[in-house]
C-alpha cells in the first residue's frame, strides 16, 4: 500500500511553460515536505509545510498544504532546465515517526 | 562537517552472501533512517531508529536487519542476498520526527547478480 501518491509520474515541458505536480494520500500528515533529488545524490530539502492551507513560496516553486491535511501540490511558474529532476513529497503521518515518501515525479524542462 | 556519511558507495553481491551498509552521523540526531530507492521510484522505508537501542520495521522490512547501538552509527544488515535487493541504499537522519530536516547520505548503490 503507498500512502502517498503522486501525479504525474513523468513530466516533460518547454523552458517557460508552467506546471503543477500533485501528491495525494488517504490519510492525514501532521507536515508535509518536498524534495528535490538529482541523479546520484540524495534527495534535498525544499520545503515543510505543517498547517493544513498553508501555501509557501521558494522563488518559482509555491508548494500548498490541503485544508484537510491530506494532499499538497506543487506548482512552478516559467520552468527552467534547472528545475529538470525527481520530486518527491514525504509526509510524516500523525502520530507516526516515521517519514514516508511518495511514489515521485520526474521533470524534464527542455531548453 | 560530515553530516551523513554511507559507506560502500558501490558494492556488487552474488546471490546468497550477507553484507553490512554502514551509516554514521556526526549531527548527534536521534533519529536515523534507512531507504531503498528503485530506478525513477520513491523511497520506501526500510527500517528507523529513533535513538540508540530503539528501532522499528518501515515498509519492506523483509530481507533485512538493523541495530542502534549508538547514536552516531545505524548499520544496515542484508543476509541472504536476492537479486529484488539489487537497489539504492539511502541512510539518513533528523533532529525529531516531525517537521525538521532530513539529511540523507549520498547513497549505497547495490547490485545483486
Amino acid at each position: 500500500t503507498q500512502l502517498l501518491e503522486q501525479s504525474p509520474q513523468f513530466l516533460s515541458i518547454q523552458e517557460g511553460e508552467n506546471l503543477t505536480v500533485y501528491c495525494n494520500s488517504s490519510s492525514v500528515f501532521s507536515s508535509l515536505q518536498w524534495y528535490r533529488q538529482e541523479p546520484g545524490e540524495g534527495p534535498v530539502l525544499l520545503v515543510t509545510v505543517v498547517t493544513g492551507g498553508e501555501v509557501k513560496k521558494l522563488k518559482r516553486l509555491t508548494f500548498q498544504f490541503g485544508d484537510a491535511r491530506k494532499d499538497s501540490s506543487l506548482h512552478i511558474t516559467a520552468a527552467q532546465p534547472g528545475d529538470t529532476g525527481l520530486y518527491l513529497c514525504a509526509g510524516y503521518e500523525t502520530g507516526a515517526n516515521n517519514l514516508f515518501f511518495g511514489t515521485g515525479t520526474r521533470l524534464t524542462v527542455i531548453p | 562537517n560530515a553530516g551523513v556519511t554511507q559507506t560502500p558507495k558501490f558494492r556488487i553481491l552474488k546471490i546468497g552472501q550477507s553484507m553490512t551498509l554502514q551509516c554514521a552521523q556526526d549531527m548527534n540526531h536521534n533519529y536515523m533512517y534507512w531507504y531503498r530507492q528503485d530506478p525513477g521510484m520513491g523511497l520506501k522505508l526500510i527500517y528507523y531508529s529513533v535513538g540508540a537501542g530503539i528501532t522499528d520495521k518501515g515498509e519492506v522490512p523483509n530481507g533485512y536487519n538493523v541495530s542502534r547501538s549508538t547514536t552516531e552509527d545505524f548499520p544496515l544488515r542484508l543476509e541472504l542476498a536476492a537479486p529484488s535487493q539489487t537497489s539504492v541504499y539511502f541512510c539518513a537522519s533528523n533532529d525529531w520526527g516531525s517537521g525538521n530536516t532530513i539529511y540523507f547520505g549520498e547513497g549505497s548503490w547495490l547490485t545483486v547478480v
